[in-house]
């Protein structure tokens, strides 16, 4: 696609229930973030993916809380045992490959919105 | 990574240039200095990135002081759809493996 896709793009849960958020990267590109945006504050990155392989999982807020990917395409970051505290906007980023500089920039997509009542 | 600092808010009106500092006085040489911005509801947007020379795309201009420890993101026609958060993020080309760390950003309003 020509853009970074997520799914879905909405949802609502019940505490303690399991939840798998999906993400599509641009083709081609490497590299794959995961974010947390709380209500009304800044972003707060979870986890990347070299590949299929996640270097540094140490983001991720609790063991609950995992992501895989594969054929260096989709990935799904999935909660388990849901809090209310879970309650964000999910976003997910690709780039070309891990780093910075000229062509490493993230493309983000437009997020999941997860509610946990 | 570099720490940033950006003002809470600015406005600007439509049709003006809008001029948004950036202060990173503790970059290091091979630190980038990039421009996201996050309109409502939406996911970040990338805007622009250098390293030490002034930049320019279809989108901004980015002005970067010779010691490298300030930067401008110009917006050269602000319209009403350029109102959003912009955030000012430095990383290392080498280390922090690409992860953005995201401050609170400034909050243009662009008015009519």
């Amino acid at each position: 696609g020509a853009g970074v896709s997520q799914s879905p793009s909405n949802k609502v849960t019940e505490k303690g229930k399991d939840v798998e958020l999906r993400c599509d990267p641009i083709s081609g590109h490497t590299a794959l973030y995961w974010y947390r945006q709380r209500l009304g504050q800044g972003l707060e990155f979870l986890i990347y993916f070299q590949g299929n392989s996640a270097p540094d999982k140490s983001g991720l807020p609790s063991d609950r809380f995992s992501a895989e990917r594969t054929g260096e395409s989709v990935s799904t970051l999935t909660i388990q045992r849901t809090q209310q505290e879970d309650s964000a906007v999910y976003l997910c980023a690709s780039s070309l490959e891990v780093g910075s500089g000229s062509g490493n920039e993230q493309f983000f997509g437009p997020g999941t919105r997860l509610t946990v009542l | 990574d570099a720490k940033t600092t950006q003002p809470t808010s600015m406005d600007c009106a439509e049709g003006r240039a809008a001029n948004l500092p950036c202060n990173h006085s503790t970059i290091s040489g091979n630190e980038y200095v990039y421009w996201y911005r996050q309109i409502h509801s939406q996911g970040p947007q990338y805007i622009i990135h250098g390293l030490k020379n002034n930049e320019t795309n279809e989108m901004a201009s980015l002005i970067i002081t010779e010691d490298r420890k300030s930067s401008t993101l110009i917006l050269p026609h602000a319209t009403l759809r350029d109102t959003a958060v912009y955030y000012c993020i430095v990383r290392g080309k080498y280390t922090s493996y690409g992860k953005l760390t995201f401050g609170q950003g400034t909050i243009l309003t662009v008015h009519p």
